[in-house]
């Protein structure tokens, strides 16, 4: 079964360095996302990306945030110069088209931890 | 907008008991719903979902959930709950395919 990869699996940076979060969404999605889940709290929309354009924004993803999709297969999460409390886990997601939009794939998570 | 409610945030249970975890939900039409499962330090592992149709839905794991439009929720249950069920769930809602909205969480404990 096709799935969504990740990777690094974790990544430790030290604050204000800048940090590439890499995905790999099923092949023939169309939608694209990122979620964060800082340790011990729920899972946190981040953005959505569609048309290789954001579509949509949470108040967490400021000017410090970026998405890129640089080929056919990846999608990346850029923080400029990261904060103490960026450390968490970084969820990719992708979805298909029609009713299949609707029903998004998760990768297995990018822990982030900032020093 | 939308909005997911769990209004336990921690639940023991004995092995071999039944389970029901809380979810309540806020969307102006029908949404779609799902539960996740998280081990600790893990990713998200869909259980089940529901888009339309049955409201009685079967997931993995032995896992079922039913819709209820008028209570506007989507509880999770289980008839019998192994050790190896201990981890956090969460219920989700997608109004759209912008965005999933996960709830707070439910953290599960089973006891010999």
């Amino acid at each position: 079964e096709p799935e969504v990869t990740q990777t690094p699996s974790h990544q430790v940076t030290q604050m204000g360095q800048e940090v590439i979060l890499r995905c790999v969404p099923i092949s023939n999605h169309l939608y694209f996302y990122w979620y964060r889940q800082i340790l011990g709290q729920k899972v946190e929309f981040l953005v959505s990306f569609y048309n290789n354009e954001i579509s949509e924004k949470s108040e967490i993803f400021d000017d410090q945030f970026s998405v890129e999709r640089p080929d056919g297969s990846n999608f990346t999460l850029k923080i400029r110069s990261t904060k103490l409390e960026d450390s968490a886990m970084y969820f990719c997601a992708s979805s298909g088209r029609g009713q299949g939009a609707n029903e998004q794939y998760f990768g297995p998570g990018t822990r982030l931890t900032v020093t | 907008a939308q909005s997911v409610t769990q209004p336990d945030i921690h639940i023991t249970v004995s092995e071999g008991a039944s389970l029901e975890l809380r979810c309540n939900y806020s969307y102006g039409a029908t949404p779609y719903l799902f539960w996740y499962v998280q081990s600790p330090g893990q990713g998200l592992q869909l259980l089940l979902k529901y888009f339309s149709g049955d409201t009685l839905v079967q997931g993995i794991k032995g896992f079922e959930a039913e819709f209820k439009r008028s209570q506007s929720s989507f509880n999770l249950r289980k008839p019998s709950v192994h050790w190896s069920d201990a981890a956090e769930y969460f219920c989700a809602v997608n109004g759209g395919y912008q965005k999933v909205t996960f709830g707070t969480g439910t953290k599960l404990q089973v006891i010999p």
